[in-house]
Parts: C-alpha cells; structure tokens; sequence
C-alpha cells in the first residue's frame, strides 16, 4: 500500500525559503502527478502546486512567483520550495498522489502532514 | 477561483442514523468534485470522486451526489469510525476545498 511521508523543518524565519520533502513508499513515484496542500489552523486547505513525474509543473496562480517543485524519481521523492516566506505562510502542509484520468482529477493518496511555522 | 461553501459546519447525528452533509460551488463544477474524510492526525481519505463514484475500498454506505454547483454527500447509516471532518474539492478549474463540516456524534 502506498503511503507519503513530508519531512522538513517544523520552523523557518520570515524572509527564508521553506523547503519540504514527499518520501514516496510502497509504489512507484513515475507515471503520476503529486500535489502538495497546505491547511492553515482554522482555514480551508489550499492547493499549492502539482509536479509530474517527468518533471513538469503546476503552480496555484496566488502563490506562483514564490514556489518552485521538482522531484527525484530515483529517491521516490518530490519537494517543494517557498521562498520569501511570512507568517501567512505557517500552516500543516501535506503531499498527495494526483490521479489525473480526465475529466478527473483528485488526490487519492495524502501524507498525514507536516506543521511549518513561520517566526523568527 | 471557485469558492467551495459546506454546510453545515457542525453536524450531531446519532450512531445509525443518516448524515446528509451539503457542498456548494460559486460556480459550475459540472461532476468534477471529489469529497474527502478526515481524522485527527491522520491523512485526508478519498471517499467520493466524479461527484457520485466511490474511491476503492469506500463503503457502500458512503454516496455522493449532485452537478453543477449543488453536491450532496449521505452516509446511509453512520458507524462509530464515520464521525470526522469531511471537505469537498472542486477540479473543475484548478482546485479548491470547501471548509469542512464536522460530523460529530450526538
């Protein structure tokens, strides 16, 4: 059974980038997009961005100039990067499997999360 | 962007009786939502996608309903394991979440 597991620093200074990891296990990382989500306290989740396997990317338009994700098939893994960051940003932000059978798209595979804070 | 509206935000249902748990769009969606079961601490779980198909695994007392912009998901009769939060998504025009109801028991 496949399963995701994000990893990175629970806490990054206003102005740094935050850098996180998806382990992909249980399956293969090729063939697919990946997502990754983030979920402020008491806020809906909002979508970041996607990344296919092949390396092509996505970005949700609000956040696109400060994002950039890339992936490592040979690791099974796939990150994100979010540069510039404020307090906006502090939020449990999770990884997903992005089934893209069209019309269909939907996250089929989520991470449990990872809590990023953002304070100096 | 579309906005995803759930309703209502807490529901108390009574062990074995039905939840009727409502998601609405700013605009259309067409069938193009999928809906999610969440626990504390744990992942997002894919229950419904395609607005009315159930993910594999997914009990058939779990269905969903529903186009444009008004959704619909029931739970026929609820077992202890069902009480938890439940988001919609939209992937109609990129994608966007609701802002959850919470089942709880009553």
């Amino acid at each position: 059974q496949m399963q995701l597991q994000e990893s990175g620093p629970g806490l990054v200074k206003p102005s740094e980038t935050l850098s996180l990891t998806c382990t992909v296990s249980g399956g293969s990382i090729s063939s697919y997009y990946w997502s990754w989500i983030r979920q402020p306290a008491g806020e809906r989740m909002e979508w970041i961005g996607r990344v296919h396997a092949t390396g092509g990317t996505s970005y949700n338009p609000s956040l696109k100039s400060r994002i950039t994700m890339s992936i490592d098939s040979s690791e099974n893994q796939f990150f994100l990067k979010i540069t510039s960051v404020t307090a906006a940003d502090t939020a449990v932000y999770y990884c997903a499997r992005l089934i893209a059978a069209r019309p269909h798209y939907y996250m089929d595979v989520w991470g449990k999360g990872t809590t990023v804070a953002v304070s100096s | 962007e579309i906005v995803m509206t759930q309703s209502p935000a807490t529901l108390s249902v009574s062990p074995g009786e039905r939840a009727t748990l409502s998601c609405r769009a700013s605009q259309s969606v067409t069938s193009n939502l999928a809906w999610y079961q969440q626990k504390p601490g744990q992942a997002p779980r894919l229950l419904i996608y395609g607005a009315s198909t159930r993910a594999t695994g997914i009990p058939a007392r779990f269905s969903g309903s529903g186009s444009g912009t008004e959704f619909t998901l029931t739970i026929s009769s609820l077992q202890s394991e069902d009480f938890a939060v439940y988001y919609c998504q939209q992937y109609n025009t990129w994608y966007s979440f609701g802002q959850g109801t919470k089942l709880e028991i009553k």
